[in-house]
């Protein structure tokens, strides 16, 4: 149980344009679900935080304008990156819990995000 | 706020070894705290957990952690570890359902 998908898993963009990422809770409800920005050989770096039908909170330094999060329902979430830029290519994690059993997330895989 | 520090960045072991993968962290209130491995291109898992009760916290594949509050320690422990240990491993603590990431282990297994 507690799987969470992430669509697409990899993707190539150019320069200017938007991309669409999402992020699925599979076999549960996920009223909270949290998207990550990871590069290589570093740590995971929170963006935002979403609660399902409310808007989500940034943490400091991230453009709400340029990460677009969208958490419309219990088992979806999606971030948008527009008008991609080189410097956005990075590897975005979601997670999503359910509220109980500790405060565990649960991961989705993971999208690799190549801006050319 | 709270803060995670993992002690090593790299930790080279042979096959079979022991290993211990070293985490503290700071906080002014109780926390929980997890260890997580993450092999390449992939998302996180979980190993173990400490919420309350016991101290010592056993995880899945053969790992386990002990929780010092004194020392505000959570070390992540294997008595034998194999080749497909090799991977990052990330402490974190979690409080108000928000988590905190140290920057992470890379653990080689080498035969």
């Amino acid at each position: 149980g507690a799987v969470v998908s992430q669509h697409p898993s990899w993707v190539i963009c150019k320069s200017g344009t938007s991309v669409k990422i999402e992020c699925r809770s599979l076999d549960f409800q996920a009223t909270t679900m949290f998207w990550y920005r990871q590069f290589p050989k570093q740590s995971l770096m929170l963006m935002a935080t979403s609660n399902e039908g409310s808007k989500a909170t940034y943490e400091q330094g991230v453009e709400k304008d340029k990460f677009l999060i969208n958490h419309a329902s219990l088992t979806l979430s999606t971030l948008t990156v527009t008008s991609a830029h080189p410097e956005d290519s990075s590897f975005y994690i979601c997670s999503a819990s359910s509220g109980t059993g500790g405060y565990e997330q649960y991961f989705g895989p993971g999208t690799r995000l190549t801006v050319t | 706020a709270q803060s995670v520090t993992q002690l090593d960045s790299q930790v080279p072991v042979f096959e079979e070894a022991p290993v211990e993968l070293r985490c503290n962290y700071s906080s002014s209130v109780s926390v929980y705290l997890f260890w997580y491995v993450q092999y390449p291109n992939q998302g996180l898992q979980l190993l173990l957990k400490y919420l309350s009760g016991s101290t010592l916290v056993k995880g899945i594949n053969g790992f386990e952690a002990e929780f010092n509050k004194s020392q505000t320690s959570f070390h992540l422990r294997k008595p034998s570890v194999h080749i497909s240990d090799t991977a990052e491993y990330f402490c974190a603590v979690v409080r108000a359902g928000k988590s905190t990431f140290g920057d992470g282990t890379t653990l080689t297994v080498k035969p």
